[in-house]
């Protein structure tokens, strides 16, 4: 089945604790993506990455780093959380080629820094 | 990026057809518009796309005015399981990696 998987669903953590919330998709997309959404602001793009070794920022990269160093997998990281990154996190992909697809997302990952 | 406009929310019957609006007065001639949903808090969900012809597929019908400055997509039948936020976004070619989420409509089907 295509799909793009999340891990974990939920986490909650201590502020300042490094932390890997991990995605990988199967469909052999170029383009991989990562939104945080928080009551009232909606969904806001993090990271984007355009193919292996390409990425860059989108609206609210702060706080976060991600690498794509295999096509399948496009990981977040969060190297010191703070209370303010406690939110809804989904990675998405999608095939290149102008529109030609849509974005799939992943379940969601539930992050909760105390 | 063109930027779009949603009505807020809006209600529906069940078994009536849906028909949810958007405005992208600003869209340029190399942008799609797409369709997602998002149900509760799952991950949003693909629906539909089109440049400038109508398009059907089995989720939904999308009708692009001929200008291309508003769209209209279409839930034929709706159940209560399409009860979610609808987020109508442009997306370029040349720049497809983005997509940028407004406030969508929230569309609520009741019995």
């Amino acid at each position: 089945e295509a799909q793009v998987t999340q891990n974990p669903r939920y986490l909650i953590t201590v502020t300042g604790k490094k932390l890997t919330v991990t995605c990988s998709q199967n469909m052999n997309h170029e383009y991989m993506s990562w939104y945080r959404q928080d009551p009232g602001l909606g969904l806001r793009q993090i990271y984007y990455s355009m193919n292996v070794e390409v990425t860059d920022k989108g609206d609210v990269p702060e706080g976060y780093k991600v690498s794509r160093k295999e096509k399948r997998n496009f990981p977040l990281i969060l190297e010191s959380p703070s209370p303010n990154q406690t939110s809804l996190y989904f990675c998405a992909s999608s095939g290149s080629g102008g529109g030609l697809t849509g974005y799939t997302f992943g379940s969601g990952t539930r992050l909760t820094v105390v | 990026d063109a930027k779009t406009t949603q009505p807020t929310s809006m209600d529906c019957a069940e078994g009536r057809a849906a028909n949810l609006p958007c405005n992208h007065s600003t869209i340029s001639g190399n942008e799609y518009v797409y369709w997602y949903r998002q149900i509760h808090s799952q991950g949003p969900q693909y629906i539909i796309h089109g440049l400038k012809n109508n398009e059907t597929n089995e989720m939904a019908s999308l009708i692009i005015t001929e200008d291309r400055k508003s769209s209209t997509l279409i839930l034929p039948h709706a159940t209560l399981r399409d009860t979610a936020v609808y987020y109508c976004i442009v997306r370029g070619y040349f720049n497809d990696y983005k997509l940028s989420f407004g406030a969508g409509t929230t569309v609520t089907v009741r019995a």
